[in-house]
C-alpha cells in the first residue's frame, strides 16, 4: 500500500484565488514529519513547508499553509492568492522515525490569468 | 543554502552497461538519499544512508547498488543497466540542523538503450 497518497492529479485555478491540495498518509509511528515540496518546470525540487506530527497548530509560511487533521491522517496544502509562478507539481512527503522519506505521486497545479 | 551536486546531468548507456551516478553535498548532512522519478510515480526511494559506510535499503532497490564513501559523497551504481532503469534520478541530503528538510540536486537523466 502506498504510504503517501495524493488523489488529485491536476488542478487548474485562476490567479489570485485559493487552492487546496489533498494528501493522506499511512504510518504506525507515533512521531513523524510531513512536508510539501514543489517541482518547477525546470525540474528543480524545493522545500515549501513542514508539519511536525506532535504539533497541533497548522504550519504557515508566506502564502502557504497546512490543514493538518491527524485523526484522518491528512495534511492538505493551502495556497492563498495564487500567482502564475505557483504553477508547478506539488509533492507531499512523510518522514518516519527510521528516516525513510516517502513521497506522493504529485499534483500538477496550473494557475491561469 | 545547502548545496547538493549531481553528476553527470545526462547519461546514455546501452543495456548491460555499467553506470555510476555521483552525488556530493557540502553541508555536513548525515543523511543522503537516492530517488528515481518516473511519470505517474512521483519520487521512489532507492537507497539511503546516514553516514560514511552505511547503507539502507529503500523501496525500489532491485538492480541498484549504492555506496557512501564519505559524509559528502554518495554513489548509485547500476552494474547491468536495463531499459526499465531509464529515469530521472535525484539525490538529496538532510539533517536535524536543516530541520529535516531535504535539499535536492538538479537530477541526472539516464537513458538505457
Amino acid at each position: 500500500a502506498q504510504k503517501v497518497t495524493q488523489t488529485q492529479t491536476s488542478i487548474s485555478v485562476v490567479e489570485k484565488t485559493t487552492v487546496t491540495m489533498d494528501c493522506v498518509y499511512e504510518t504506525r509511528d507515533s512521531s513523524y514529519f510531513l512536508f510539501w515540496y514543489k517541482q518547477t518546470a525546470s525540474g528543480e525540487i524545493v522545500f515549501l513547508i513542514r508539519q511536525d506530527s506532535y504539533k497541533k497548530e497548522n504550519a504557515t509560511v508566506g502564502h502557504y499553509s497546512l490543514n493538518f487533521q491527524k485523526p484522518k491522517s491528512s495534511i492538505g496544502l493551502i495556497i492563498t492568492a495564487t500567482q502564475i509562478e505557483d504553477s508547478a507539481v506539488y509533492f507531499c512527503a512523510m518522514r518516519e522515525g527510521n528516516n525513510r522519506i516517502f513521497f506522493g505521486d504529485g499534483t500538477q497545479l496550473v494557475v491561469k490569468p | 543554502e545547502a548545496a547538493v551536486t549531481q553528476s553527470p546531468r545526462n547519461k546514455v548507456t546501452v543495456t548491460g552497461g555499467n553506470v555510476t551516478l555521483s552525488c556530493r553535498q557540502t553541508n555536513s548532512h548525515n543523511y543522503m538519499y537516492w530517488y528515481r522519478q518516473d511519470t505517474g510515480h512521483g519520487l521512489r526511494l532507492i537507497h539511503y544512508s546516514y553516514g560514511a559506510g552505511n547503507l539502507q535499503i529503500g523501496d525500489v532497490p532491485d538492480g541498484y547498488k549504492a555506496t557512501r564513501t564519505t559524509q559528502e559523497d554518495f554513489f548509485l551504481l547500476l552494474e547491468l543497466a536495463s531499459p526499465s532503469q531509464t529515469s530521472l534520478y535525484f539525490c538529496a541530503s538532510s539533517d536535524r540542523i536543516s530541520n529535516e528538510r531535504l535539499f535536492f540536486g538538479h537530477g541526472t537523466k539516464l537513458s538505457v538503450l
